[in-house]
């Protein structure tokens, strides 16, 4: 299958720092990359869509000023958690859809695990 | 939005025994259905998806099935082994955005 990446694997900083976490399509291109957050024995909470070239699309409740998404290119989108809190803490991870054949499917990073102190 | 429901939440079988986890879902028009495995510290593999022009699809220990009507899915792992050990999740939506269900803990007893 098509592999997604994810960099850091985990991350610990300090109240109030800001934290960039990358995701990457390393063997195709992804126009639209997803960001979710996975809190401890729970499942996948979709955050926001990830539009190369334009605007990412957020769900609801969730801050875009505090959650920065950039789609920079084609295989590469960020995510900056900015000012985080404790509460910020969590297991965030990315996918994209990738066609194979004529059928679209989607991959998922190894996730970043994010421990706001 | 969509609503997928997932049971059981944890499922212990022995070695050899087969395992279901079933999952329902709200919208009609959703029309895609993956599962996805998940170890610990890892994100989630897809094992196998189903679209909704197909009633069941099959990979070796792995079937899915399909009730669009009654609006459920269900995954069936047979044989299990140690190494299926693992918390399962299904989905439902388009091919570009799914909602997940709350997983399903699956341990298997060797």
């Amino acid at each position: 299958g098509a592999v997604v990446s994810q960099h850091p694997s985990r991350v610990i900083c300090k109240s109030g720092t800001s934290v960039k976490i990358e995701c990457r399509s390393l063997d195709f291109q992804a126009t639209t990359m997803f960001w979710y957050r996975q809190f401890p024995k729970q499942s996948l909470m979709l955050m926001a869509t990830s539009n190369e070239g334009s605007k990412a699309t957020y769900e609801q409740g969730v801050e875009k000023d505090k959650f920065l998404i950039n789609h920079a290119s084609l295989t590469l989108s960020t995510l900056t958690v900015t000012s985080a809190h404790p509460e910020d803490s969590s297991f965030y991870i990315c996918s994209a859809p990738s066609s194979r054949g004529s059928q679209e499917t989607q991959y998922f990073g190894p996730g970043t695990r994010l421990l706001v102190l | 939005g969509e609503n997928v429901e997932q049971h059981p939440s944890t499922l212990s079988v022995q070695e050899g025994d087969s395992a279901v986890i079933k999952c329902t879902y709200s919208d009609s028009a959703s029309n895609y259905f993956p599962w996805y495995k998940q170890e610990l510290g890892k994100g989630p593999q897809l094992i196998i998806d189903i679209r909704s022009n197909v009633g069941e699809k099959k990979d070796q220990r792995i079937a899915v099935t399909l009730n669009k009507t009654a609006k459920h899915f269900s995954l069936h792992i047979t044989e299990t082994q140690p190494e299926d050990s693992a918390v399962y999740f299904c989905a439902a939506g388009g091919y570009q955005k799914v909602t997940f269900g709350i997983g399903t803990k699956l341990q298997v007893i060797p």
